[in-house]
């Protein structure tokens, strides 16, 4: 089955910086991988997602990269704000898996005022 | 994901008592998912559901079981046999052919 190795485990970024969070999975059939944001006790909230056709997907300060060779997938973001900290999650699936998401482990980003 | 809730919001189990988590969407979504996350770690699938009345265990089933009788509701029951069941409960939806996944609000279990 799929396997989700996602890294740093934390990142400490300064207030304008970027910062960037890998994820590698071990299945070269899958199709989808959605980033998603945690806050504190809240519920995981979508903030983007790429499919194995595209190379790259942009949304404002938030981008997200795909190298479907070296499978491995990337969310960058720009021009970091306090309100960006937060646990951020890759997850990776495809169709034969009935959509069940496999899941990275998290990494916790806190942005330095 | 407004359109889907979880009750409650804190749950307390004594020992040896079966509880059961509720899960509600409005999105007409067909599938249906439970996730388990302990402090640090990344979500585990505990059950899922494509179509009403059919589901399949996820990665970490044991100690829980599930039903799933109407379209909308799909409640989580996690019973004595599960013997460490303090972590925070998710439920999510998506539509049927679709990869995304709409969350709810969580449910935290604590053990008395």
């Amino acid at each position: 089955g799929e396997n989700v190795e996602q890294h740093p485990s934390t990142l400490s970024v300064q207030e304008g910086d970027s910062a960037v969070i890998k994820c590698t999975y071990s299945d070269s059939a899958s199709n989808y991988f959605p980033w998603y944001k945690q806050e504190l006790g809240k519920r995981p909230q979508l903030i983007i997602d790429i499919r194995s056709n595209v190379g790259e997907k942009k949304d404002q300060r938030i981008a997200v990269t795909l190298n479907k060779t070296a499978k491995h997938f990337s969310l960058h973001i720009t021009e970091t704000q306090p309100e960006d900290s937060a646990v951020y999650f890759c997850a990776a699936t495809r169709p034969e898996y009935g959509n069940k998401l496999v899941f990275g482990a998290g990494t916790i980003l806190r942005v330095k005022s | 994901d407004g359109g889907i809730t979880q009750s409650p919001k804190y749950l307390f189990r004594k020992e040896g008592q079966n509880v059961t988590l509720s899960c509600e969407q409005n999105l007409n979504h067909d599938a249906m998912y439970w996730y388990r996350q302990d402090p640090g770690q990344g979500l585990r699938l505990i059950y899922y559901s494509q179509i009403v009345n059919d589901f399949q265990k996820g990665d970490i089933a044991e100690g829980y079981s599930v039903s799933r009788e109407k379209k909308e509701s799909f409640p989580l029951t996690v019973t004595s046999a599960q013997k460490n069941p303090t972590a925070f409960y998710l439920c999510a939806s998506s539509p049927l052919g679709g990869e995304t996944q709409y969350f709810g609000p969580g449910t935290r279990l604590l053990v008395l």
